[in-house]
């Protein structure tokens, strides 16, 4: 059973659109929403993270927005740069256990 | 601090052999993990340890796969016979918990080849 669903498995923006990267989760017990960013040949590292208390978190180009009677949430990158092609990762957290989404591969072209 | 540390970086073994993968967590963290990543199943938590104690193995896929930690600065993930469907990519991730979510620091990985 998937409890962490993420969408899509890839997508391609042209630098300086939006990315839209979105995750539902199942289990109401989450109290802690990080995304994480990962090159290829490195693991991945937190890159923001939001609390189901607040409905939106933004750092710098990066938002996240979150809708707890839905149980989804999204990423936005703002102005997306050929720097930010990676994989992106979505999870959900309670004290010391993650729960991973599957992943998006985003592409940005130059 | 140099991050979380794994060794070997690659590793590539025939059906049958044993396969031991190592981790050094960063100094002062509390919590050690063991994932496996894979194109299908994505990132998946294997088992995590507590102040060096397991407290969650319900992902270790079966009992070929163990997993130990001796101190705090060390820990091994033993495949035992290994198999080709063990291929994939295995992460440690260390954190330091003081009552609410740390932030998981990752390793760079070990590639595992099982032939």
């Amino acid at each position: 059973q998937q409890q962490v669903k993420q969408s899509p498995q890839s997508l391609i923006v042209q630098k300086g659109g939006i990315s839209i990267i979105n995750c539902a989760y199942e289990n109401t017990a989450f109290d802690y929403f990080p995304w994480y960013q990962q090159f290829p040949g490195k693991g991945p590292a937190l890159l923001i993270a939001i609390r189901p208390d607040v409905s939106e978190k933004k750092e710098g180009r990066f938002t996240i927005s979150f809708n707890k009677s839905a149980k989804q949430f999204s990423l936005h990158i703002m102005d997306s740069q050929p720097g930010d092609s990676a994989t992106y990762f979505c999870a959900a957290q309670r004290d010391d256990k993650i729960i991973f989404g599957k992943g998006t591969r985003l592409h940005i072209l130059p | 601090d140099a991050g979380v540390i794994q060794s070997p970086r690659h590793e590539v073994t025939e059906m049958g052999q044993e396969v031991t993968l190592r981790c050094k967590p960063i100094s002062g963290h509390n919590s050690l993990f063991w994932y496996r990543q894979t194109m299908m199943r994505g990132l998946e938590l294997l088992i995590y340890f507590n102040n060096n104690v397991p407290i969650d193995d319900s992902g270790m896929p079966e009992d070929r796969f163990s997993a130990k930690m001796p101190n705090a600065s060390f820990s091994t993930l033993k495949i035992q016979p290994s198999e080709p469907r063990d291929s994939a990519v295995y992460f440690c991730a260390s954190s330091f918990m003081s009552g609410a979510q740390g932030e998981q620091y990752f390793g760079p990985g070990t590639r595992l080849t099982v032939t």
